[in-house]
């Protein structure tokens, strides 16, 4: 089935640097969606961004990503990290499953 | 209007006890998702709902979570017998694009001792 990786469980990084979250994943299907959530701490976890267009740079608040097929990623940069950046950060996948697969999540610890 | 509201926000539970989680969904959203969130395993899926009907049961959680949707406006998450493995957020998210824009609600935090 469907699976998504994310091989870091902590990224921790000084204020200021670049940031860069990994992502890969799994599909037997060509038309995949992928997503980044974003859980603040003591919020509801909410979309960040998404796509399912292969090399197309998608951007929101800050962050980039781009779905890459060939290599079945999509990772998510920011080019300066900020303090308010510090969260969990979930990468998904959907497919022609009936559901959304949720990798295990990065928690981002941004340092001053 | 109103996000995805979930009661209660925490629980402690005895082991073996029966523990009910409820969830009402964004008004509209024909999409309905249990989760349960732990630090090990992320975001793992307990339930998925369509138009009210069951579409994914989790697998692995068949035999002691049940979840319903008695209608579209209201869902329950039943843990029966509760474990101190069960301790963990229990969250549950809405959508109307089949899960492609899922709204959370809060989290039920479950205690089992």
């Amino acid at each position: 089935g469907d699976s998504v990786t994310q091989k870091e469980g902590l990224v921790t990084l000084t204020e200021g640097l670049p940031v860069m979250l990994n992502c890969t994943y799994q599909t037997i299907y060509s038309n995949a969606f992928l997503f980044w959530y974003v859980h603040y701490l003591n919020e509801s976890p909410r979309l960040l961004l998404k796509s399912s267009t292969d090399n197309k740079r998608t951007e929101h608040q800050g962050f980039h990503a781009t779905l890459h097929k060939s290599s079945s990623s999509f990772h998510l940069q920011k080019s300066s990290a900020q303090l308010s950046d510090s969260a969990l950060y979930y990468c998904a996948l959907s497919s022609n499953t009936n559901k959304v697969v949720f990798g295990t999540g990065t928690r981002l610890q941004v340092l001053p | 209007d109103a996000g995805v509201t979930q009661t209660p926000r925490h629980e402690v539970a005895e082991k073996g006890q029966t523990i009910i989680l409820k969830c009402e969904p964004v008004s509209g959203h024909n999409d309905l998702f249990w989760y349960r969130q732990t630090k090990i395993q992320g975001l793992e899926l307990l339930s998925y709902f369509r138009s009210k009907s069951l579409m994914e049961d989790g697998g692995a959680f068949k035999d002691r979570f049940k979840a319903e949707m008695l209608n579209s406006s209201f869902s329950t998450l039943k843990i029966q017998p509760t474990e101190p493995k069960d301790s963990a957020v229990y969250l549950c998210a809405s959508s109307e694009d089949r899960g492609h824009t899922q709204y959370f609600g809060p989290g039920t935090r479950l205690l089992v001792l």
